[in-house]
Parts: C-alpha cells; sequence; structure tokens
C-alpha cells in the first residue's frame, strides 16, 4: 500500500537557520503531495501542495518540489522563526484510488530566538 | 472561509461513560474523517464515511462508532470510554482527493 516516511524529529534550529524536513512516499500511479502543519493545541492547517511530477508548491516562505525520480517532496525555508514551531506532516492522495489520504508520522521543529 | 468545527476543545469524562464527538463542515463535502493523534504514533484513522449514512473502519476502530445521518455532520461515539482513549480527536472533510480540512482538535481526558 502507499506510504509515506518523514525524518524523525524534533529539528532544533535557532532563528534565521535554513530548514529541510524530509518526505519520501510510495505509491503507484500519480499521488497529490502535501505539507500540512499543525500548531500546539490546533488541528492541521494545509501548507503547500503539489499534484503533478516537478510542480513546486510554496506559502509563507516555505517550498517543496514534487520529485518523481525520487519519490520525495522536502519542505524548505531559507530562513526559519520562533512562530514556525509547530509539527509538520506530509502526506499523499492517490487519484483514483481510495479516498483516504496517507500522512507521515509528523516532525516536530523548535526555533529558538 | 471554509471550516470544520468540532463542538468541544476540551473534555473531561468518566471510565464506562458514552461520550459523543460531534463535527460540522460546512463545505459540502462528501468525505468525513476521524482520527486520533497520540505522541510518537502520529494520525491513526478511526473511521471514514464517503456519503450520508456511509461508513468504513479505518486502522483502529474497536471502541468507537460514528454516525452520519446528514452530509454535514460525523460523530464519533465511544459506547464505554476507558482511560486508553485519552487522546486528541481531529475531524476532517474534503471533496474527492482534494486536500483535506481539520477542525481544531477536541483533548479528550477519560479518568
Amino acid at each position: 500500500g502507499d506510504s509515506v516516511t518523514q525524518m524523525e524529529g524534533p529539528v532544533t534550529l535557532s532563528e534565521e537557520a535554513f530548514l529541510t524536513i524530509n518526505c519520501t512516499y510510495t505509491a503507484t500511479g500519480y499521488p497529490s503531495l502535501f505539507w500540512y502543519v499543525q500548531y500546539p493545541g490546533e488541528g492541521l492547517q494545509l501548507l503547500l501542495k503539489a499534484t503533478k511530477a516537478d510542480d513546486k508548491g510554496s506559502n509563507k516562505g516555505f517550498e517543496a518540489t514534487y520529485r518523481k525520480e525520487t519519490t520525495s517532496f522536502h519542505l524548505e525555508k531559507g530562513s526559519v522563526q520562533v512562530s514556525d514551531s509547530a509539527v509538520y506532516f506530509c502526506a499523499l492522495y492517490q487519484s483514483g484510488g481510495s479516498y483516504i489520504p496517507t500522512f507521515g508520522r509528523g516532525t516536530s521543529l523548535i526555533v529558538h530566538p | 472561509d471554509v471550516k470544520v468545527t468540532q463542538s468541544s476543545r476540551y473534555l473531561v469524562k468518566r471510565t464506562g461513560e458514552k461520550v459523543f464527538l460531534e463535527c460540522v463542515q460546512d463545505m459540502d463535502h462528501e468525505n468525513m474523517f476521524w482520527y486520533r493523534q497520540d505522541p510518537g504514533l502520529g494520525l491513526r484513522l478511526i473511521y471514514f464515511s464517503y456519503d450520508v449514512k456511509m461508513k468504513e473502519k479505518g486502522d483502529i476502530p474497536e471502541g468507537y462508532s460514528v454516525s452520519r445521518e446528514k452530509k454535514e455532520r460525523f460523530s464519533l461515539i465511544l459506547e464505554s470510554a476507558s482511560t486508553n482513549q485519552t487522546s486528541m480527536y481531529l475531524c476532517a472533510s474534503n471533496k474527492g482527493v482534494a486536500e483535506a480540512f481539520f477542525g481544531q482538535g477536541t483533548r479528550l481526558t477519560v479518568v
């Protein structure tokens, strides 16, 4: 079946550091890929998405590129802020398949001033 | 603004009680989901509904049931609450295979 693997956390960075959170997936066909963010005590919010190979999703300074050749969708940000501290989830949806999205386990990001 | 609303942010219930968690969405979405979130375990799917009165078991349905009598409302029922059901519960909805929208979560404590 489909699966999503994220790097283990927590990821701890100083403010203005460069962020990468790795995400790789296993799926047949051409899934859509998503990054969600969960701030403390809240539900998940969509951060960005990409629906086909080589698409780049971007939002709030975060970016991720859909790489079919490496089955990856790594999340990056050039300069993190304390307010970016949250849990980040990578997810995929298989078009033409199950209606159920597949989520990674989440990666906690802690940004220090 | 699209919205998924869960009826409570925090709940404290006693062991053995019947507990209802309510979720309402205003986006006319066919699909609705109930997840449970625990530290180190990520999101685990409890139940899923793709239409009114239709439901499918997820990964951890034991001890739970669901009800979907109207398209906009999806209820999670703990038939007899136990302490191991203390957790964060998240409701979500979507249309087709588009992105899911989540509620704010209900933190349930069973004492």
